[in-house]
């Protein structure tokens, strides 16, 4: 049973360009979340969807940020005209579906987002 | 916001007991203690996670205070793989309110 996967691992962009990272949860699970960690900080949350839906992007930028969970494939999030300060690694985690205290949250490796 | 603290750095001899404490005073009743961990720029990985009673499993235990204000993650034989950032969360089992703080930064040296 894979992991979560993310990619790219590591992805290059110039400041204006859009970057789109892309997170693939794990068999079975159909909630994602999406973390943002600057260097020497912990992770901060940004996301939280279910197939079709955002149910909790209280930790979205409220602009050039995007996230999308659709029926078929990964969950896209999206940054349009990046600057700088959105250099950072962007995790992505995943946890089955159904409420109650063992839907701990199995994380991918990241993508490290560089902008130039 | 993190309802937790934790030190910011400890070290640990390789093949002693790592003992990792975590203050949540503020912690409510149906709040859980949760322990992940960061190995160098890799994805957090979930070690345990109780609610008052002491738990144990093949990483490590967790010792939780009578009045539940803070806890103890104790691994038991630490080696050079467990040099980590050691988070300490507490949470209902809402899906959507993992808040990560700084951290521990355990090393454990040979």
């Amino acid at each position: 049973n894979a992991g979560v996967m993310q990619n790219p691992r590591h992805l290059v962009r110039r400041r204006g360009q859009e970057a789109r990272l892309r997170c693939s949860p794990m068999k079975g699970h159909s909630h994602v979340y999406w973390y943002r960690q600057l260097p020497e900080e912990g992770l901060k949350f940004m996301v939280y969807l279910q197939k079709e839906n955002i149910i909790d992007e209280s930790g979205m930028p409220k602009e050039r940020f995007s996230a999308e969970f659709p029926k078929e494939g990964p969950s896209i999030l999206r940054i349009q005209q990046v600057v700088r300060g959105d250099s950072a690694a962007y995790f992505c985690a995943s946890s089955p579906p159904g409420q109650g205290v063992y839907n701990e949250q199995f994380f991918g490796p990241g993508t490290r987002l560089t902008v130039l | 916001d993190a309802k937790t603290t934790q030190p910011t750095s400890m070290d640990c001899a390789e093949g002693r007991a790592a003992n990792l404490p975590c203050n949540h005073s503020t912690i409510s009743g149906n709040e859980y203690v949760y322990w992940y961990r960061q190995i160098h720029s890799q994805g957090p990985q979930y070690i345990i996670h109780g609610l008052k009673n002491n738990e144990t499993n093949e990483m490590a235990s967790l010792i939780i205070t009578e009045d539940r204000k803070s806890s103890t993650l104790i691994l038991p034989h630490a080696t050079l793989r467990d040099t980590a950032v050691y988070y300490c969360i507490v949470r209902v089992s809402d899906p959507n309110d993992m808040r990560f703080g700084a951290g521990t930064r355990l090393t454990v040296k040979p």
